[in-house]
């Protein structure tokens, strides 16, 4: 079993739709999670940090399931400029160590 | 966020030659990350640079291939030693904070041929 798995897709949505990916990961002792967002031919930049009681910011709401062993994405009112890959990102300690990125999502949204 | 910016943005280099990239952070940070991004995937780590220390590197990847330096907190620079085509690859630094969160510089797009 991959550290953190994602689905590739991609996610082919209207705008205004909501969309919602998950990230399973293996490691059950991993204390940080993230969500980053990479636009084509661009590095990794930060959407959000996801905490244990959830979290959110806009249209863009983050969970954690620790029983289940993933995180969660969801988008509100999709625009054109969400069309991105957005990658999970696991800190297996929380302290430093290094962090392990899925594969990301694509996420496509259409007028 | 800490701003870092990278040299060169792109290279096309031969295959044999090494090419170095640098890397400049806007604050002192102790640990500055290398990684790579081939075409179509994620990132795998390379290596994690501490000032005044060897670099710590990750299982497939040797100093002899990637050699790195760290002569301050502030930059690093990472060398692709006699490179072939499958180097070809998006190269890119990072630093994080103290909540782990990760800042990545704008990358260096290599083609080797």
């Amino acid at each position: 079993r991959k550290e953190v798995e994602q689905d590739p897709g991609p996610f082919n949505v209207p705008e205004g739709a909501t969309v919602a990916f998950n990230c399973t990961y293996s490691n059950s002792a991993s204390q940080s999670f993230f969500w980053y967002r990479q636009d084509c031919r661009k590095e990794p930049k930060l959407l959000m940090s996801v905490y244990s009681s959830g979290n959110e910011d806009g249209r863009f709401t983050a969970q954690l399931n620790r029983a289940s062993q993933y995180i969660s994405l969801l988008i509100r009112d999709s625009k054109l400029s969400d069309s991105a890959t957005y990658l999970c990102v696991v800190n297996p300690s929380g302290g430093y160590q290094k962090v392990t990125f899925g594969t990301g999502t694509k996420l496509q949204v259409i007028p | 966020s800490a701003v870092i910016s990278q040299k060169p943005s792109r290279d096309i280099c031969q295959r044999g030659t090494s090419l170095t990239i640098q890397c400049q952070v806007d604050s002192q940070v102790t640990m500055m990350f290398w990684y790579r991004q081939q075409p179509g995937q994620s990132l795998t780590l390379i290596a994690t640079a501490n000032q005044g220390s060897e670099a710590t590197y990750e299982s497939g990847f040797v100093i002899d291939k990637f050699p790195i330096s760290r002569p301050n907190l502030t930059f690093s620079t990472l060398t692709v030693s006699n490179m072939s085509p499958e180097d070809s690859s998006i190269y890119l630094c990072s630093v994080d904070d103290s909540y782990n969160e990760q800042f990545f510089g704008p990358g260096t797009r290599l083609t080797v041929l």
